[in-house]
Order: C-alpha cells, then sequence, then structure tokens
C-alpha cells in the first residue's frame, strides 16, 4: 500500500510561475516530512523539510506548506526557474528513521 | 564533502545470475539503506541496516538480499536476477534523524 500519495506526476509551469505539487499520508505517527529534488544522473538531494508542529516553512523561493487535520503537506516553489526542472519526491518517516516516499513529480519549467 | 559512492553507473546481467551492489559511505553514518527507483512508484525501500552486522527489511525484500561487514559498506545482493528486477538501485546513508544523502544510482537491467 502506497503510505505517501503524490500528484500531479508531472507538471510543466512557465518561467516565473508558481510549482505547487501535492502529498497526502495516511500514517499520523509520521513526524518529519522532506522534500528530495532529484536532476538526471543524480541520486535525490534534500531540499527541504518540515515537522508537524509547524503549518510552514520557507527557504527562499521554496515553501512547504503543511495541514496537519487533512495529513497533507505540500511544495510550493515561487518564481519558477528553468534550473528548477527536476524530478521531485515527498517523504514522511517516524522518528526519523526509514523514509516512506512519494511516486515522484517530473517538473519543466518552460523559458 | 559527503559522499555515498555507488560501485557501477550501469549493469547488464542475464536471468538467474547473483549480482553484487555495491555502496560505500565516507560519513561514519550508522544508517544506510537500499532503495528502488521505477517510474509512478518512486523510491520503495528494499533493506536497510542501522548498525554493522545488522539489517531489517523494507518494503520489497523478495528476491534480495544484504550484507554489512564494515560500517562504512553495504551490499545488496540479487540471489537470482530476474528481469522484474530490472530498475534502478538507490543506496543512501544517514546519521538518525537528520538528512539522507544519496548516491547517483545504479541502473541495472537483467535480460
Amino acid at each position: 500500500q502506497q503510505q505517501v500519495k503524490q500528484s500531479p506526476q508531472s507538471l510543466i509551469v512557465q518561467k516565473g510561475g508558481i510549482s505547487i505539487i501535492n502529498c497526502a499520508y495516511e500514517n499520523t505517527a509520521f513526524d518529519y516530512f522532506p522534500w528530495y529534488q532529484q536532476f538526471p544522473g543524480k541520486g535525490p538531494a534534500l531540499l527541504i523539510a518540515i515537522r508537524p508542529d509547524v503549518s510552514e516553512k520557507k527557504e527562499g523561493r521554496f515553501t512547504i506548506s503543511f495541514n496537519k487535520s487533512a495529513k497533507q503537506f505540500s511544495l510550493h516553489i515561487m518564481d519558477s526557474q528553468p534550473g528548477d526542472s527536476a524530478t521531485y519526491f515527498c517523504a514522511a518517516s517516524k522518528g526519523a528513521q526509514k523514509l516512506v516516499f512519494g511516486q515522484g513529480t517530473r517538473l519543466t519549467i518552460n523559458p | 564533502d559527503v559522499k555515498v559512492t555507488q560501485s557501477s553507473r550501469y549493469l547488464v546481467k542475464r536471468t538467474g545470475e547473483k549480482v553484487f551492489l555495491e555502496c560505500v559511505q565516507d560519513m561514519d553514518h550508522e544508517n544506510m539503506f537500499w532503495y528502488r527507483q521505477d517510474p509512478g512508484l518512486g523510491l520503495r525501500l528494499i533493506y536497510f541496516s542501522y548498525d554493522v552486522k545488522m539489517k531489517e527489511k523494507g518494503d520489497i525484500p523478495e528476491g534480495y538480499s544484504v550484507s554489512r561487514e564494515k560500517k562504512e559498506r553495504f551490499s545488496l545482493i540479487l540471489e537470482s536476477a530476474s528481469t522484474n528486477q530490472t530498475s534502478m538501485y538507490l543506496c543512501a546513508s544517514s546519521l538518525i534523524g537528520l538528512r539522507f544523502y544519496f548516491g547517483a544510482g545504479t541502473r541495472l537491467s537483467v535480460l
């Protein structure tokens, strides 16, 4: 069973626009929610992470919004740039140990 | 700089062969993981290890085994490779509660 569900599978955004990727989880014991970014030929790398005691975390153009009651969290990329084109994975863990990943979103930013 | 090194970027093996995928990390991390990445399915956990000589099954361990004789090295073994094990394999390491560091991946084709 998929414990973390991610949508959409692919996303095309114009340069300067806002990219939004959504994730939903089932296990209420999850207490750590990171997003990973993967470029072609590379392994995923941590982009930003949040814990459920806050509803939002912002780092530069990247923001995580977290809704504990709905068991949902999302990644917003403001002023999207062609260099942001990559595959994005949401994930969740309990006790910050093994990570359960979503299905991934291939993001393309058109110049 | 942090490094997780996977011994091969590409491998082509025949059905029934025993396959070894090697992973080495240079960060003295206790935790190491093997994930499999498939389009539309995201990253799925095969096996993980929180200490030398210790191993635990992940979500999809069937057909795989692992070995961790030294802290820095975690090997994934396909006892008898099958075509449905054709995939991208990603190794990761982490300290408890902190970010995962991934290798660049091994793309395995089983013919």
